[in-house]
């Protein structure tokens, strides 16, 4: 079985500070791990993703993750957040196995981004 | 390309009623799946499709029916429309490649059931 976590429901950050939104996951096999964006009224954007390779990510909109297989997490980080960020943060885990894996990842409840002037 | 597009946009239901979501992808993605977005519970996946002919069920699949018949085209038909199924609904395809897999996501269907 796979699943994520998400402990925050929002996140509030000043605009230049960094931003961290965290996630965990729990997977039998290899995780695959995504990081999604939703702006109001719209649908889900990919940010990036972890396969393989080095456990730093570097995503769009200067957003990057680091991929923790000791602590099983996966956050999301920006050195210097911006009020356009603002928006619900969703993360994604699929269960890779030769055999027996899923198909289709499994995302977590969401995380509401707030970047203050 | 277009990617993934969702009709209607919006709908009003009566509880009852019958209704078909409809969802197309262009990107020849062999991976289909209908989400539902409910405040403070994320995405739950309702069925998914890994290729013409081959649907399953997720986590939340009762109330819901799908079909897959071309790579493009994956419907969500409601049989008895329900208030417990007010919600948004997103469809989202991806490839079956592990390195290229990237969800890409419709712009929604936001359902109200009355």
């Amino acid at each position: 079985a796979q699943s994520v976590a998400q402990p925050e429901d929002q996140v509030n950050v000043a605009e230049g500070n960094p931003l961290t939104v965290k996630c965990t996951y729990s997977v039998s096999g290899n995780p695959y791990l995504f990081w999604y964006v939703q702006y109001p009224n719209r649908g889900l954007q990919f940010l990036l993703k972890y396969i393989t390779g080095d456990n730093l990510v570097k995503g769009s909109y200067g957003f990057e993750a680091e991929f923790n297989k000791s602590q099983t997490s996966f956050h999301l980080k920006k050195p210097s957040a911006l009020v356009s960020d603002s928006a619900l943060y969703f993360c994604a885990v699929r269960d890779y196995r030769a055999s027996g894996g899923s198909y289709i990842p499994t995302f977590g409840r969401g995380t509401s981004l707030i970047v203050h002037p | 390309n277009a990617g993934v597009t969702q009709t209607p946009k919006f709908q009003v239901l009566k509880t009852g009623q019958s209704m078909t979501l409809q969802c197309a992808q262009d990107m020849n993605h062999e991976y289909m799946s209908w989400y539902r977005q409910d405040p403070g519970m994320g995405l739950r996946l309702i069925h998914y499709s890994v290729g013409a002919g081959i649907t399953d069920q997720g986590e939340v699949p009762n109330g819901y029916n799908v079909s897959r018949s071309t790579t493009e085209d994956f419907p969500l038909r409601l049989l008895s429309a329900a208030p417990s199924q007010t919600s948004v609904y997103f469809c989202a395809s991806s490839y079956r490649d592990n390195y290229q897999e990237t969800q890409y996501f419709g712009p929604g269907t936001r359902l109200l059931v009355l």
